[in-house]
């Protein structure tokens, strides 16, 4: 069962501009989401996060909206930059449960 | 500080085979997760250890089995391999079980079974 869903495989953007990667999810029981980052040969590096009880958090050129209602939740990236390119993870978990689930990524690629 | 690190960092083992993978995790973590990662997928939950105690189990059947030990480092045990075993291993470490906190994540270990 495929609780978290990204059904984007792919995404490329040119540099400066803005990058909305999409998530959408089916467990109402999901209150914490996470996006993490991936590049070749590394493990998943953990970018930003959103409680349930918020919409929006901001950190830098990274913002992730989240829309309970839809069940959605998006990671926007503005300027873009080269170095972005990687694969982007979308999870998340339950408060108090013990795994996070994950989407099956978007590879992001950051044209110069 | 030091971060995940898990070893090795690939394998090739037989069908039939069992494997051991090893993951120390980030100084004052005490909870380690591993995931198996398929080609074209994102992680998958396997299980959960919290101060050397089993904490949640994913869809893994039992051949998957692991252990923590008193510093906190981890080992994921695959008996009987099976050619879909083959996947990226990655462990996670994360400050305390149960909260909602990130996990930090091992380089992973890539298994290939023949």
């Amino acid at each position: 069962d495929q609780q978290v869903k990204q059904n984007s495989p792919s995404l490329s953007v040119q540099e400066g501009r803005i990058s909305i990667l999409n998530c959408d999810y089916t467990n109402s029981m999901f209150d914490y989401f996470l996006w993490y980052k991936k590049y070749p040969a590394e493990g998943p590096t953990f970018l930003i996060s959103i409680s349930s009880i918020k919409d929006k958090n901001e950190d830098g050129r990274f913002t992730v909206f989240l829309n309970k209602s839809a069940k959605h939740l998006s990671l926007h990236i503005v300027p873009s930059q080269p170095g972005d390119s990687a694969v982007y993870f979308c999870a998340a978990s339950a408060h108090n449960n013990n795994d996070m689930r994950f989407g099956a990524g978007t590879r992001l690629t950051v044209k110069p | 500080e030091t971060g995940v690190t898990q070893s090795p960092t690939h394998l090739i083992k037989t069908r039939g085979q069992q494997v051991t993978l090893r993951c120390s995790s980030q100084s004052g973590h005490n909870t380690v997760s591993w995931y198996q990662q398929a080609l074209g997928q994102g992680p998958q939950f396997i299980f959960q250890y919290y101060r050397e105690e089993e904490n949640g189990r994913g869809n893994f059947p039992p051949r998957f089995s692991g252990l923590q030990f008193p510093n906190y480092s981890s080992e994921l045990n695959v008996n009987a391999l099976e050619l879909d075993d083959s996947a990226l291993y990655l462990c996670a470490s994360s400050l305390a079980a149960g909260t909602n906190t990130e996990a930090f994540f091992g380089q992973g270990t890539r298994l290939t079974v023949v």
